[in-house]
């Protein structure tokens, strides 16, 4: 079975200063796919970032990148000049072939001004 | 709107009622998939779709629980005998096919009183 561990329940970070947000998986594939979303108040899960694992290259989206390390299942995500705007709840989640996506347990990002 | 519309936003329902909670996806969109995230939790996965099919139903928690989507668009969550342990978002989501990414809806927050 796929699991997913995000070990940091909240974080915090000033306001235009850079943060780091762990996830960790296991899985026996080789080839799979890894996301990180985020969720506002608004309850809606926006997409943040994707990573195919077969992609050596980590993923970047604007202020916002990931350091995949397969070897070590670990896909963290870096938001760099963090904005008001960026607290919210951050998922991190797997996906293999046609399957089910798997959501870690969540991390709490608070932004202080 | 193109997104995942959700329908009722908020319902609540008295101990032992049926519940049915209405999934709008993207149009075209092949793959729907149905979670529920009880609070501070990461979603959890119910059932998933491709077209009318449903190829994944193993995340029901019982037999209480039944999801349809009759003609591959228009999907519902049906709730029977609700029970307080029920009370939790459902959020619904889409992709166009196969590992593209999910688009989720607001979701429907669940309380059973």
């Amino acid at each position: 079975a796929q699991t997913v561990t995000q070990s940091q329940p909240e974080m915090s970070v000033q306001e235009a200063e850079t943060v780091t947000l762990s996830c960790t998986y296991d899985t026996s594939e080789s080839d799979y796919y890894l996301f990180w979303y985020k969720q506002p108040p608004s309850r809606q899960m926006i997409l943040v970032i994707r990573q195919e694992a077969y992609k050596q290259q980590n993923a970047t989206e604007n202020r916002f990148s990931v350091n995949f390390q397969k070897a070590a299942k670990s896909f963290s995500l870096k938001i760099s000049d963090s904005q008001l705007g960026d607290a919210a709840m951050y998922f991190c989640a797997y996906r293999y072939n046609n399957n089910d996506m798997r959501f870690g347990a969540g991390t709490r990002l608070t932004v202080k001004p | 709107g193109a997104g995942v519309s959700q329908s009722p936003r908020y319902k609540v329902a008295k101990r032992g009622q049926d519940v049915a909670l209405r999934c709008d996806p993207i149009s075209g969109h092949v793959s729907l998939f149905w979670y529920q995230q009880a609070l501070g939790q990461g979603p959890e996965f119910l059932t998933y779709f491709q077209n009318e099919a449903q190829l994944d139903k193993s995340g029901l928690p019982s037999d209480r629980f039944f999801a349809e989507r009759p003609e591959g668009s228009v999907s519902t969550l049906k709730i029977q005998r609700t029970q307080q342990e029920d009370s939790a978002v459902y959020l619904c989501a889409s992709s166009l096919w196969d590992n593209s990414p999910l688009h989720f809806g607001n979701g429907t927050r669940l309380t059973v009183t």
